[in-house]
């Protein structure tokens, strides 16, 4: 069964300081994994995905993350935080075998940020 | 740029009402998803929806919840008889290729 681990459930940075929102997966195969950030009263909204091909994607508002298959870990970073990155991330698996099949998320991490 | 929907934003019930929750998936999608998100914990799958019928449930999903598409565009969670523990925010999600979910704004679902 797949499963996902977010290490440390709350985050504080400085503006302008560096993010880094670690997660790692369990699963058999390298599977498609995703982050998601939930701002306060909202939906999931994707920042970036990994399927196949290279290992250092990027998404939105200036986010990246690195597929590391000897790790099983897809951390979350960007350079540079701003005071509107505040929000809860979720990192999350599924199974590439399976089209279709559920998210498995992670506990989820909360990023503060401070000016 | 395409989105799901979900109504009601937020709704009210009695415990052992019955209550329906509605999504507009993105129109070309091909599956669908519900989750759930109790307060402070992490997103719980549900349900997922192909070709008008379930593919895959978790433990979660038992008798008490169902799922329809009944037209070419809303598909909804039925709760028959609420508990408290059900109390939660419910999300729909649709999906195309890669397992890629999009999700709608959620449903907060509060059962007194």
């Amino acid at each position: 069964a797949q499963s996902v681990t977010q290490l440390g459930s709350h985050v504080s940075v400085s503006e302008g300081a560096l993010v880094l929102l670690r997660c790692n997966y369990s699963s058999s195969v390298p599977p498609y994994l995703f982050w998601y950030v939930q701002y306060p009263n909202q939906g999931l909204q994707l920042l970036l995905k990994y399927t196949t091909g290279a290992t250092l994607v990027k998404g939105i508002n200036g986010f990246e993350a690195e597929f590391k298959k000897s790790e099983t870990s897809f951390h979350l970073t960007k350079p540079s935080a701003h005071m509107s990155d505040a929000a809860e991330y979720f990192c999350a698996v599924s199974d590439p075998n399976q089209a279709g099949t559920a998210l498995i998320f992670g506990k989820g991490t909360t990023l503060s940020v401070s000016s | 740029e395409p989105e799901v929907t979900q109504t009601p934003s937020h709704q009210v019930t009695q415990m052992g009402q019955e209550v329906i929750l509605r999504c507009v998936p993105i129109s070309n999608h091909l599956y669908f998803y519900w989750y759930r998100q109790i307060l402070g914990q992490k997103v719980e799958f549900l349900v997922s929806f192909y070709n008008n019928e379930i593919s895959e449930k978790s433990e979660i999903f038992d008798d008490q919840f169902s799922v329809e598409r009944p037209d070419g565009s809303n598909f909804t969670l039925k709760i028959r008889s609420t508990k408290l523990e059900d109390s939660a925010m419910y999300f729909c999600a649709s999906g195309a290729f890669y397992n890629e979910q999009f999700f709608g704004p959620g449903t907060r679902l509060t059962v007194l």
